[in-house]
């Protein structure tokens, strides 16, 4: 069964601080992943996309990383800002059936002042 | 703006209760998936249509159904509500089949509320 696991479920730390958001999946035949971002009560919008040859993606202060033989991405975001504070989904792409999405449960982080 | 557009933003109703969710995809855009989500949970696929055709079904319910029209829009059907229905529920739409670049765009969502 296609599956997409996410580490910690929430997480909370202060301005300014680095953190590492995990997912392992077992999603098969991999296509792609990607991270979202979901503002409370907003659609999600994506960050970053890692295929199967890529190893390390950046966005700004986002850097998503992905180990195709472990089946695991983590994203790192840096120096945390307010605004940071919402749900990170990783979200991985199946190679058939018109690239069917298989969501993670998300992280929910918060960034206090 | 991810360019998909959902209506109504809220609907309100009552138990037992039949209601249709509406959503446009991106211009071009073959692709739609309807997701829910209840409050402070992940999102959980319900139901995929690719260029008008059913491509992929998750977990829905079958007292929920929906279709996509010749004109790419959708609509997601949902009758006899309970109040475990209340959520907010997201239509995306994607890039034509296939490609490595793939990419999901979400509209705002319709939060519904049965009472």
């Amino acid at each position: 069964k296609n599956q997409v696991e996410q580490s910690p479920q929430s997480l909370i730390i202060l301005e300014g601080k680095n953190c590492t958001l995990q997912c392992n999946y077992t999603v098969s035949p991999f296509s792609n992943l990607r991270w979202y971002k979901q503002d409370t009560g907003r659609g999600p919008v994506s960050l970053t996309i890692m295929t199967f040859s890529e190893n390390t993606k950046s966005n700004g202060r986002y850097t998503a990383t992905l180990d195709a033989d472990t089946k695991q991405s983590s994203l790192h975001i840096t120096a945390s800002q307010l605004s940071d504070s919402a749900s990170y989904i990783c979200v991985v792409s199946v190679h058939n059936a018109g690239n069917m999405l298989t969501f993670g449960g998300g992280t929910r982080l918060m960034v206090k002042p | 703006d991810s360019g998909v557009t959902q209506t109504p933003k809220h609907l309100i109703t009552a138990t037992g209760q039949r209601v249709t969710l509406r959503c446009s995809p991106r211009s071009g855009d073959l692709s739609v998936y309807w997701y829910q989500q209840s409050l402070d949970q992940g999102l959980q696929f319900l139901i995929q249509y690719y260029n008008g055709e059913e491509r992929a079904k998750g977990n829905i319910l079958e007292r929920f159904s929906a279709q996509q029209f010749p004109d790419l829009h959708s609509e997601l059907n949902l009758s006899s509500l309970e109040l475990g229905d209340s959520a907010l529920y997201f239509c995306a739409s994607s890039a034509p089949l296939g490609g490595l670049g793939t990419e999901a765009f979400f509209g705002q969502g319709t939060r519904l509320t049965v009472v």
